[in-house]
């Protein structure tokens, strides 16, 4: 069974740009969530979606967002890029059921400039 | 609100010693456990879970308790060896489809 693939793998982009990343989670994992990783706040998490929803949402600003489709593939969206956005972005997928683990993809690595 | 702390210094031992790795959570009471290793550059792998009924679990060289009047866990690997050189990640989590809060982690390097 394919990973979790996340693209792209890299991305450079400037302040005040927006950018949109893509995840497509394992075959039959209905549930993705996306989080933060920095060297000094470490995973933060961002939002989940289950089945086209957004089950639960972190505390970050409202110029992160994202979407699910019916395929269960999902993007999130961030405007107005601020040199503090620069991280990698990691995006998870998991089965039904409240102890079922997170799968993570390798991230995208986005350098803010 | 919900805070996860983790021995934020790097972990250094010598190889075929045990490694332990200290989860501490407070103001809340997660009804299981999950653990993640994750290396440079890639996405964390989830390693195992844990319910707040149980006080320990093994799976090969890795061992898992879980007190919940002392809000810890603890994370344990035996004959270390230099593969294992990674971050451990502790995530604690409410029962119910709450979203997954992770620790900042603890770098183990093992040295040959």
């Amino acid at each position: 069974k394919a990973g979790v693939t996340q693209t792209p793998r890299y991305l450079i982009k400037t302040r005040g740009q927006q950018v949109t990343l893509s995840c497509s989670p394992i075959s039959g994992h209905r549930s993705v969530s996306w989080y933060q990783q920095t060297p000094g706040q470490g995973l933060q998490f961002l939002f989940e979606y289950f089945s086209e929803t957004q089950r639960n949402k972190g505390n970050f600003p409202g110029r992160f967002s994202g979407r699910q489709f019916s395929n269960s593939r999902s993007e999130m969206n961030v405007s107005t890029l601020e040199l503090g956005d620069s991280a990698l972005y990691l995006c998870a997928s998991r089965v039904q059921g409240e102890e079922s683990p997170l799968h993570f993809g390798n991230g995208t690595r986005l350098t803010v400039t | 609100s919900q805070k996860i702390e983790q021995n934020s210094e790097a972990l250094n031992i010598q190889e075929g010693k045990t490694a332990t790795l200290t989860c501490n959570y407070t103001n809340y009471s997660p009804a299981y456990l999950q653990w993640y290793r994750q290396d440079p550059g890639r996405g964390p792998v989830f390693l195992l879970l844990i319910r707040e009924n149980e006080k320990e679990k093994r799976k090969e060289r890795l061992k898992v308790t879980f007190d919940t009047t002392l809000k810890q866990s603890l994370f344990h690997i035996t004959a270390s060896q230099p593969a294992d050189s990674a971050t451990y990640l502790c995530a604690p989590i409410l029962g119910g489809y709450n979203k997954l809060i992770f620790g900042a982690g603890t770098r183990l390097a093992v040295h040959p």
